[in-house]
């Protein structure tokens, strides 16, 4: 069982304010990702990384920033939120070597 | 990039009854996953499957890469494998793990 954690599950908040999504993982993976998902839609790779000082966009486009200073960490930051960025974000996880990816819980934001 | 199409899009099955989730693929890939999206959200790895044939309990998945799809099994069914059904592949020729994932198949099990 993958230890992958996100923190807040759940967050509301108005437009224009800065946000930051914690994403942490415990197993010493080196690629973590995040991925945004609508409801009842497929996951969109937005931001990876394959170790400290790496970090990559993913395949859709997002306002949002992410830095990878430790190996178990990797936040993703809205600058100012919009309306449009509300979403379910997962982060996920991978070791060296290995394919499998492995998610956290997830964080619904919600932008008034 | 690569196309990922899962079928059917929904399907509803009593307790006990089997079901077959299909996933065809656009082009070769090195890297194939089964993720079960439980109804609060959280996806679970199933299987990294990028050919051939793996079982875990009641589950079961086959791919033919040179085909370009993969099947998911499920036998069975209880209440408890209801959510979404995600197969996420990557390409051949990359390495970093980057998966695309298909829109699912939405599943419900009735008691």
């Amino acid at each position: 069982e993958a230890d992958i954690y996100q923190t807040p599950r759940y967050l509301v908040i108005g437009t224009g304010k800065k946000i930051t999504l914690e994403c942490s993982q415990t197993m010493g993976h080196d690629k973590m990702y995040w991925y945004q998902q609508d409801p009842g839609m497929e996951l969109h790779l937005i931001h990876y990384s394959y170790g400290v000082n790496s970090t990559e966009k993913g395949d859709l486009s997002s306002e949002s920033t992410v830095s990878r200073i430790r190996t178990e960490h990797f936040p993703l930051t809205l600058e100012s939120a919009r309306p449009s960025h509300t979403s379910q974000y997962l982060c996920a996880s991978s070791g060296r070597g290995r394919y499998e990816q492995y998610f956290g819980p997830g964080t619904r934001l919600t932008v008034t | 990039g690569i196309q990922v199409e899962q079928s059917p899009p929904d399907l509803i099955l009593q307790e006990g009854a089997n079901s077959t989730l299909r996933c065809n693929f656009s082009d070769s890939v090195n890297n194939l996953q089964w993720f079960h999206q439980n109804p609060w959200g959280q996806l679970i790895n199933l299987f990294y499957i990028p050919s051939g044939t793996k079982q875990n309990g009641r589950l079961s998945a086959t791919t033919v890469a040179t085909e370009r799809y993969s099947l998911l099994y499920i036998s069975s069914s209880q209440t408890t494998d209801s959510g979404v059904y995600f197969c996420a592949v990557e390409r051949g020729e990359t390495s970093g793990s980057r998966l695309t994932f298909g829109e699912g198949t939405q599943l419900t099990v009735n008691p």
